[in-house]
């Protein structure tokens, strides 16, 4: 069966240090990589998608960057946080058909920006 | 510009309290209207797709119902471990795009 692996789970960073969270997938090949942000109250926020190994797509214009070193990993970094980068970040997959909607979770990163 | 509004913002009711929440949409050319639910502190969890307006899904009390512009998620008898919130999700320019609504929180008490 597949897995979906995030972490860290929490994370407390002083604004203007760098930022690593790690996304990865086991028991698929060729997934479709979602990283999505869900801030206090509000609803979820796609940041970047990946459709394979180096393609990586771009939602929104921020200090953040996305990478996919391999087929079933994900990387979301930042060289200097902001206080409007705390938030929870949830890294998601589907397979590369992918138009039924369905997107399979991992269960979250929660960074918080000081 | 692609949008999904959901209402109420929170919803509390008692235990075996039927209701509705809503997701209303606006989309160019609907591809499919998700729902998810979504426990404190963790990712989401797909609950239905729903393709063409007068479409019904159903899973034990939860019923998901679509029109031309907006979706309902029923609830029947509703229990506490139904408390949770509920996101609904279109399709928007792609197939690599998912947006969400914000979410309806639902908190069922005994």
């Amino acid at each position: 069966s597949q897995t979906i692996h995030q972490w860290p789970a929490t994370l407390v960073q002083p604004v203007g240090s760098p930022l690593s969270l790690e996304c990865t997938v086991e028991g698929t090949s060729n997934p479709n990589l979602y990283w999505y942000r869900q801030a206090a109250g509000r609803g979820l926020q796609l940041l970047f998608y990946s459709v394979g190994i180096g393609q990586i797509s771009s939602e929104v214009p921020q200090n953040l960057s996305a990478s996919r070193p391999q087929d079933r990993q994900f990387i979301l970094s930042s060289k200097k946080l902001l206080l409007s980068d705390s938030g929870f970040y949830l890294c998601a997959w589907n397979p590369l058909a992918g138009d039924t909607g369905e997107l399979f979770f991992g269960e979250g990163s929660r960074l918080t920006v000081l | 510009e692609d949008q999904v509004t959901q209402s109420p913002e929170a919803l509390r009711l008692q235990e075996g309290e039927s209701s509705s929440l809503n997701c209303s949409y606006t989309v160019s050319g609907l591809r499919g209207l998700f729902w998810y639910r979504q426990d404190p502190g963790k990712g989401p969890e797909f609950l239905f797709t729903l393709y063409s307006a007068g479409e019904e899904k159903e899973k034990e009390r939860l019923k998901a119902t679509l029109t031309k512009k907006e979706s309902f998620l029923h609830i029947t008898a509703p229990k506490p471990e139904d408390s949770a919130t509920y996101l609904c999700a279109v399709f928007s320019g792609g197939y690599n795009k998912l947006i969400f609504g914000a979410g309806t929180r639902l908190a069922v008490h005994p």
